[in-house]
């Protein structure tokens, strides 16, 4: 079946360590997404890419760093330098520029604590 | 600075009650704005609405546009329990596919 598959669902890290969450969608979308959500907070915007090999920042990018190769995946990864990087974080993908729905598709999320 | 407020942040309700939630924006761009349910983990999508005053159902919600006022109204009729979820409302900018979504309304529905 078509989707976003996010992994890891749990992820534990110390304080000073890098850690990637995967995000990979079947569906042939062109953009994709991540956001962050903390209690309270919504939906934040980290990172999206509209196009392979392009990504642009969003609302909070400091600390974070993505990378789109292939059209299929887009990972995350949270740097020792995000001040909180304790949260739940989503993956997205929508169809892109042509034909745009705003729909989005979202991943069952990567819950990441630190500890 | 863009903006999208949602109220109200939270309410709890009886099964049978009626909801009325609001998503009020201030953006430079606007292309439509939508809304989600989000249950436990994914959102999951329920409306995008472009043009002011055409409402849009499926079963018992509803939901409007005003984009002379800025601002969307998300109603369910007959709640029940399978309605509480939070209730993320989101806008579309032209040109770029990025969606600024709100705070959230978290809905609680009590048997």
């Amino acid at each position: 079946d078509g989707g976003i598959t996010q992994s890891p669902k749990y992820l534990f890290r110390k304080e000073g360590q890098n850690v990637t969450l995967s995000c990979e969608q079947n569906l042939n979308h062109d953009a994709m997404y991540w956001y962050r959500q903390d209690p309270g907070q919504g939906l934040r915007l980290i990172y999206y890419s509209q196009i392979v090999n392009d990504f642009q920042k969003g609302d909070i990018a400091e600390g974070y760093s993505v990378s789109r190769e292939k059209k299929e995946s887009f990972p995350l990864t949270v740097t020792s330098a995000q001040k909180n990087p304790t949260a739940f974080y989503l993956c997205a993908s929508s169809t892109g520029l042509a034909g745009i729905t705003g729909e989005l598709f979202f991943g069952e999320g990567s819950r990441l604590t630190v500890l | 600075e863009d903006k999208v407020v949602q109220s109200p942040l939270s309410l709890v309700v009886h099964e049978g009650d009626t909801v009325t939630l609001n998503c009020s924006y201030e953006v430079t761009n606007f292309r439509s704005l939508l809304w989600y349910k989000q249950e436990k983990k994914a959102p999951t999508f329920l409306f995008m609405l472009t043009s002011s005053g055409i409402e849009k159902k499926s079963g018992r919600l509803s939901s409007i546009l005003d984009k002379k006022e800025l601002f969307s109204i998300l109603n369910i009729t007959a709640t029940q329990t399978g309605d509480s979820a939070i209730y993320l409302c989101a806008v579309l900018y032209y040109g770029n596919n990025r969606l600024a979504f709100g705070k959230g309304n978290q809905v609680v529905v009590i048997p």
